[in-house]
C-alpha cells in the first residue's frame, strides 16, 4: 500500500488561506469516509486536528476544516496564523492487508 | 490527564527482538482500539498495527506482518508491541495511539525510540 500523495509544502502570509491535499484511490480515501488529518511540530508527537472527512475534535480552532471530493481529500486553513507552522499527515482507512495509509505529508509555512 | 506512556526502545542488533510497551492513564482503556505508528527520523508516520477492545482483532502493516505482534493487558492499561527478526528498516520513534471517533488516533504518546544497528 503507497503513502497517500500530498504537495511537499504550502505556505501563506498570516490571515490567508491554504489547502492541502491528499491523493488516493477508490480503494481508500475515495472508498471510506475514515479520513483523518495530523497537526506535527517538531519533536512532539502529531496532534489529532480532523477525524471523518470534516469533523473537528473539541479544542481544535475552526479555522481548520476538512473535505473530500472523489480520491482526494483537503485541508484547509484559514486566517493562517503562525503557530499554523508545522507538518501535517492525512490518513486513510484503506480495507486491504495493510488497513491504515498516512500521506507523504506536507510543510505550511507562514510567510 | 488522559496520557499515554511508551517504553522499551533501545539499541538493538539486527536480527534481534524488542518488546515495547505503552501505559494508558486518564480514561477506559479497555474500551477503545489501540494503535501502534512509527516514524523515522526525517520521515513521515507508518501505522504498524492495531487491536480491538477485547483482543479478538489484530491487523499489521504488510512491512511487519509475521515480525510483529500486538497485544494488550486491560488489567494494566497496557499495550505491547513484541518485535521480532528487527532490521535496519524498522529503526524509528515507535508511539502508541488511541483509535476514537471514527478510528482516528485521537491520543498519542511521546514514543520511544528503536534503533536497528551493529
Amino acid at each position: 500500500q503507497s503513502a497517500l500523495t500530498q504537495p511537499p509544502s504550502v505556505s501563506g502570509s498570516p490571515g490567508q488561506s491554504v489547502t492541502i491535499s491528499c491523493t488516493g484511490s477508490s480503494s481508500d480515501v475515495g472508498g471510506y469516509n475514515r479520513v483523518s488529518w495530523y497537526q506535527q511540530s517538531p519533536g512532539t508527537a502529531p496532534k489529532l486536528i480532523i477525524y471523518e472527512v470534516s469533523f473537528r475534535p473539541s479544542g481544535v480552532p475552526d479555522r481548520f476544516s476538512g473535505s473530500k471530493s472523489g480520491n482526494t481529500a483537503s485541508l484547509t486553513i484559514s486566517g493562517l496564523q503562525a503557530e499554523d507552522e508545522a507538518e501535517y499527515y492525512c490518513r486513510s482507512y484503506t480495507g486491504g492487508s495493510t488497513p491504515y495509509v498516512f500521506g507523504t505529508g506536507t510543510t505550511v509555512t507562514v510567510l | 490527564e488522559v496520557q499515554l506512556v511508551e517504553s522499551g526502545g533501545a539499541l538493538v542488533q539486527p536480527g534481534g527482538s524488542l518488546r515495547l510497551s505503552c501505559v494508558a492513564s486518564g480514561f477506559t482503556f479497555s474500551n477503545y482500539w489501540m494503535s501502534w505508528v512509527r516514524q523515522a527520523p526525517g520521515t513521515g508516520p507508518e501505522w504498524v498495527a492495531n487491536i480491538k477492545q477485547d483482543s479478538s482483532e489484530r491487523n499489521y502493516a504488510d512491512s511487519v506482518r509475521g515480525r510483529f505482534t500486538v497485544s494488550r493487558d486491560d488489567a494494566k492499561n497496557s499495550l505491547y508491541l513484541q518485535m521480532d527478526s528487527l532490521g535496519a528498516e524498522d529503526s524509528a520513534f515507535y508511539f502508541c495511539a488511541r483509535e476514537g471517533q471514527a478510528y482516528a488516533l485521537d491520543i498519542w504518546g511521546r514514543g520511544t525510540m528503536v534503533t536497528v544497528s551493529s
